[in-house]
């Protein structure tokens, strides 16, 4: 089993859907999570870290439930601009490493 | 550009040839990752540095594989007798500390005939 497990996709939207992604993580000893973006042939940026009570930046929301190991993320309002693939990424509380999930391909059509 | 850089951007090679690539973190940042993305994976890590002591390795890291941060500053990885396998981004991060964000460089793009 994956340590993190996202649904590949893709996820072929219309401008202007909402649409959600999730991913669940197995190390229940994990402390940071994160959404990260990463456009075709380009290195991946963090988009947003993610914590229990939940926070939103801009269009973006994105919500932790420690109980079920579950991690999601929110897209609201989709632009052309928001297609890459969208990787759930959790850290490794002793060192620092990320580890990532196979990541969710997002294209967004007019 | 104050970003972390990694050099070279493409490579081209033969199977059995050795490879090396560079990294360079942000500056002041003590923490520096490396990882490893297939096509349609996402990043796999291979290992990191806290100043110059390499902390930790990945089981994906064979033998063949060799890192090194000799003044704390730039990351060499070196692959030798390289395989087909190899063929793969490399991608390099750094970070200021445990919790803080790490920021990747445009990563190497090898490809092993």
């Amino acid at each position: 089993r994956k340590e993190v497990e996202q649904d590949p996709g893709p996820f072929n939207v219309p401008e202007g859907a909402t649409v959600a992604f999730n991913c669940t993580y197995s190390n229940s000893a994990s402390q940071s999570f994160f959404w990260y973006r990463q456009d075709c042939r380009k290195e991946p940026k963090l988009l947003m870290s993610v914590y229990s009570s939940g926070n939103e930046d801009g269009r973006f929301t994105a919500q932790l439930n420690r109980a079920s190991q579950y991690i999601s993320l929110l897209i609201r309002d989709s632009k052309l601009s928001d297609s890459a693939t969208y990787l759930c990424v959790v850290g490794s509380g002793n060192t620092g490493k990320l580890i990532f999930g196979q990541g969710t391909t997002l294209q967004v059509k007019p | 550009d104050t970003g972390v850089s990694q050099d070279p951007r493409h490579k081209i090679t033969k199977r059995g040839q050795n490879v090396t690539f560079r990294c360079d973190p942000i500056s002041e940042h003590n923490r520096l990752y490396w990882y490893r993305q297939t096509l349609g994976q996402g990043p796999e890590f291979l290992t990191y540095f806290q100043n110059e002591a390499q902390l930790e390795k990945s089981r994906l890291l064979s033998d063949r594989f060799s890192a090194e941060r000799p003044k704390g500053s730039f990351s060499t990885l070196e692959i030798q007798r390289t395989e087909q396998g190899d063929s793969a981004m490399y991608l390099c991060a750094s970070s200021f500390g445990l919790q803080e964000t790490q920021y990747f460089g445009p990563g190497t793009r090898l490809l092993v005939l």
